[in-house]
């Protein structure tokens, strides 16, 4: 059974810190990691995808893949009110993509 | 950019009714899915098609069919709603296994 573990939270950053989101998965096979923000009441939207060991850089986002310690995550800098979401991590072996449940954040001004 | 869209937003139907979710992607993507999302659950794949006329079964199947007739449409059947059926339903497509998947805005389906 694959597995992807993410802290439900809430994460409670204030404005303009950095908040950081992690995610550990099962499958040492895992090849594709996506991060998926989520609004209240709406469809996930893809922030960043990462391949390789390493950093991965996107404007105020970073996604961070370490596949020996099977672990992936993001960070956001510079977190700003409108990033309030649901983040989800998201592990792919072959076609289909095993989720997380999700980290809630929040951001306060 | 890619356009996943889907039938309904919104949609309220009886028990036993049957049900149509239609889901249509522009981008000429092999692979399409079709999950349902609940509160405390997550995100639960029910079918996906790795291509016109094939279909699997996800974790979720029961209570659902799926047709692909052609390669950007994807439907998923309720061949008689029931009222646990209540929930989110999400289209999703991707170009390849390894790609990243992008969603429709998805249809809020209350069965009463």
């Amino acid at each position: 059974q694959k597995e992807v573990e993410q802290n439900s939270g809430p994460l409670s950053v204030p404005e303009g810190a950095i908040a950081s989101l992690n995610c550990t998965y099962s499958d040492r096979v895992s090849q594709s990691f996506f991060w998926y923000r989520q609004y209240s009441g709406k469809s996930p939207e893809l922030i960043m995808s990462i391949y390789s060991n390493g950093d991965k850089e996107d404007g105020r986002f970073t996604a961070q893949l370490n596949k020996a310690s099977q672990y992936v995550s993001l960070l956001i800098r510079d977190s700003q009110p409108s990033d309030s979401a649901t983040y989800l991590c998201a592990v792919k072996t072959g076609y289909i993509p095993t989720f997380g449940r999700g980290t809630s954040l929040i951001v306060h001004p | 950019d890619v356009k996943v869209t889907q039938s309904s937003r919104y949609l309220v139907k009886r028990t036993g009714e049957k049900v149509f979710l239609e889901c249509v992607q522009d981008m000429d993507h092999e692979n399409m899915f079709w999950y349902r999302q609940d509160p405390g659950l997550g995100l639960r794949l029910i079918y996906f098609s790795y291509d016109v006329k094939m279909k699997e079964k996800g974790d979720i199947p029961e209570g659902y069919s799926v047709s692909r007739e052609k390669k950007e449409r994807f439907s998923l059947i309720l061949e008689s709603a029931s009222t646990n059926q209540t929930s989110m339903y999400l289209c999703a497509s991707s170009a390849t296994s390894a790609n990243e998947q992008f969603f429709g805005p998805g249809t809020r389906l209350t069965v009463l």
